[in-house]
């Protein structure tokens, strides 16, 4: 069985940093391409980032290019959003998936930005 | 910049059909686009229904079924149940790499 699990979340001050991590089991992760989702409390979802089986080709959302950067580790099953330069707008749940068309999702970490 | 389109509300009466629908502000959406639908309840994780225009995810009911009508992905829920009230998304890809998704169809089944 295909398992995600998000850690990481939590409050942070407008301009501060935060590391979420994502661990994957059932599946071989590094076969699969892995996305990052967010949804704001009481909003829609919205795409963020994905990254290739190996890494090679990472893609973003413009509002949080130059701020957020997706990685993984494959030997550790692991999949990580760095994210800098956080903004109250940055306020979400924060899904990972597996795939680009977002096979298996995480059950999410909350993110809040304030003050 | 495109902007992918849903309608906001949808109901429909218990063991009716209904068809929701994901556009583009600018263009068609085709089978190119690769359209998914995912349906999300309260509180949940949101989970995959459909995916590739057509292709159900594991485990979804036959009731499920996605396809391309005129210029929108649709997804038709044929025969509605109760427990399939919920909010739909549909996620589409817009080429070099980005994916968008719709602004959400609210569903209520009365």
């Amino acid at each position: 069985e295909v398992q995600l699990v998000e850690s990481g979340g939590g409050l942070v001050q407008p301009g501060g940093s935060l590391r979420l991590s994502c661990a994957a089991s059932g599946s071989t992760f590094s076969s699969y391409w892995m996305s990052w989702v967010r949804q704001a409390p009481g909003k829609g979802l919205e795409w963020v980032a994905n990254i290739k089986e190996d890494g090679s080709e990472k893609n973003y959302v413009d509002s949080v290019k130059g701020r957020f950067t997706i990685s993984r580790d494959n030997p550790k099953n692991s999949l990580y959003l760095q994210m800098n330069s956080l903004r109250a707008e940055d306020t979400a749940v924060y899904y990972c998936a597996r795939g680009q068309r977002l096979g298996f999702w995480g059950q999410g970490t909350l993110v809040t930005v304030s003050s | 910049q495109t902007v992918v389109t849903q309608e906001p509300s949808f109901s429909v009466s218990p063991g009716g059909t209904v068809t929701l629908t994901c556009g583009l502000s600018s263009g068609s959406v085709s089978t190119s686009n690769y359209p998914s639908w995912y349906q999300q309840t309260p509180g949940q994780a949101p989970r995959t229904l459909i995916y590739n225009t057509n292709t159900r995810s594991s485990g979804v009911p036959g009731r499920f079924s996605g396809s391309i009508l005129g210029n929108k992905a649709a997804l038709t829920i044929t025969g509605a149940q109760a427990d399939d009230e919920s909010d739909y998304y549909c996620l589409l890809y817009m080429g070099s790499g980005i994916w968008v998704f719709g602004g959400g169809t609210k569903l209520t089944v009365l």
